[in-house]
């Protein structure tokens, strides 16, 4: 089965850059989306199509998907960006999440 | 706007079976997949499988075939997952979440805690 991986953790202190990777095998070749998702919450779309960002979402958040690796880059991380993040792909019928990686912003 | 409002926590013994409803509001029920999603406590994010309503069709993850069946009652705007032969590793949040321009999940239900505890 396909498998996505991510990063267990990533640090960044506030107003600096923080980026999440998401790697698969010709993860390139499909729409990647990302999840934000704060404790005790469902999650949030704040990547889709590998670069779009849902309405509502910051213009701090971008997406990039080339070769086997997708980035959502978040810039000038704030404080309230601490979460869990997800990747995840598709096929035509099947859909695979990332294991996620927690953000800290400290 | 759009609404998805789940059915509430469940305590279920192992072996039995447990029933999680999704109500649908503020769009066209029939336009839009239904997905399931499973996250056990401490744990990831795991696709379960989509139904459409439409047309009633399902696609499965693998490794819940067998066990699992999506349905709706598209006269109320409302989708069903059911899980059968529970077993304590089970235990996990199951959440309802709609398609948006069919590229990802862009409305997620609040979430139901479904206990598998003897």
């Amino acid at each position: 089965s396909y498998e996505l991986t991510q990063p267990p953790s990533v640090s960044v202190s506030p107003g600096q850059t923080a980026s999440i990777t998401c790697s698969g095998e010709k993860l390139g070749d499909q729409n990647v989306c990302w999840y934000q998702q704060k404790t005790g919450q469902s999650p949030v779309a704040v990547i889709y199509q590998d670069t779009k960002r849902p309405s509502g979402i910051p213009e701090r958040f971008s997406g990039s998907n080339v070769g086997n690796t997708a980035t959502l880059t978040i810039s000038g991380t704030q404080v309230t960006d601490e979460a869990d993040y997800y990747c995840q792909a598709w096929d035509s019928t099947t859909y695979v999440f990332g294991a996620g990686t927690k953000l800290t912003v400290l | 706007q759009v609404q998805l409002v789940q059915s509430g926590a469940e305590v279920k013994k192992p072996g039995a079976s447990v029933k999680v409803s999704c109500k649908a509001s503020g769009y066209t029920f029939l336009g839009y997949y239904i997905h399931w999603v499973r996250q056990a406590p401490g744990h990831g994010l795991e696709w379960m499988g989509r139904l459409n309503p439409n047309s009633g069709d399902t696609n499965y993850a693998q490794k819940f075939q067998g066990r699992v069946a999506m349905t709706s009652d598209t006269s109320t705007s409302t989708a069903y997952m059911e899980l059968t032969r529970l077993r304590s590793d089970d235990t996990a949040i199951f959440y309802c979440a709609r398609d948006f321009a069919g590229s990802f999940f862009g409305y997620w239900g609040q979430g139901t805690l479904v206990t598998v505890s003897s």
